[in-house]
């Protein structure tokens, strides 16, 4: 089955505790993204990587590091969490069109909520 | 102002009725649009595409695209209690590898 796998689903933690939310999917897609989701602020991204070894900030990247050492697996670290960081993170994935740069047609995960205490 | 923008609702509609959501996007050179539908508590799923001014049908599901006023919009026809959810309008623009979301729409279809 297609799927792009995150975890931890919940997590609670205090300020200043590294974490690692960790992102797979089985699909070969290229194209990796994280997202967060706040009431009324929509999907904004935080990192992308269109490849092994290609990583690049998205709209909101202040807090978050990205690794892609390998092209199933696109981790999102939080160095030193703060309680703005509480949100719903989500990780998508896509194919690449060489035209287009990334389809748009993401495939996400099922979510991971945080709260920062 | 918004890059993408979305009437955040409530949209009510009884069950077996037109539901129209609408979305408006503020740059010119955007390319290519899509809905997602991402129900209570779930992640986003992707349930159309549009490319090129006009109309695309699939099921119950018609897009509506008009580049000169920057407008797109999804008609989901005989409308159940089960599209029940939040529908996200994302714009690409070209040359940028991203999509922008808006805030989403919520619909509540009511038997």
């Amino acid at each position: 089955e297609a799927q792009v796998t995150q975890n931890p689903r919940y997590l609670i933690t205090v300020t200043g505790k590294k974490l690692t939310v960790t992102c797979s999917q089985n699909m070969n897609h290229e194209y990796m993204s994280w997202y967060r989701q706040d009431p009324g602020l929509g999907l904004r991204q935080i990192y992308y990587s269109m490849n092994v070894e290609v990583t690049d900030k998205g709209d909101v990247p202040e807090g978050y590091k990205v690794s892609r050492k390998e092209k199933r697996n696109f981790p999102l670290i939080l160095e030193s969490p703060s309680p703005n960081q509480t949100s719903l993170y989500f990780c998508a994935s896509s194919s690449l069109r060489e035209r287009y740069g990334n389809t748009g047609e993401l495939f996400f995960g099922e979510g991971s909520r945080l709260t920062v205490l | 102002q918004k890059e993408v923008e979305q009437n955040s609702g409530p949209l009510s509609v009884p069950e077996g009725a037109i539901a129209s959501l609408n979305c408006t996007y503020s740059d010119r050179v955007s390319q290519s649009f899509f809905w997602y539908r991402q129900y209570s508590g779930k992640s986003p799923e992707l349930i159309m595409s549009i490319y090129s001014n006009g109309d695309k049908e699939d099921g119950r599901f018609t897009a509506q695209l008009n580049k000169a006023s920057q407008y797109v919009s999804l008609l989901i026809r005989d409308s159940q209690p089960s599209d029940s959810a939040t529908y996200l309008c994302a714009v690409k623009m070209r040359g940028y590898n991203k999509l922008i979301f808006g805030a989403g729409t919520r619909l509540a279809v009511h038997p």
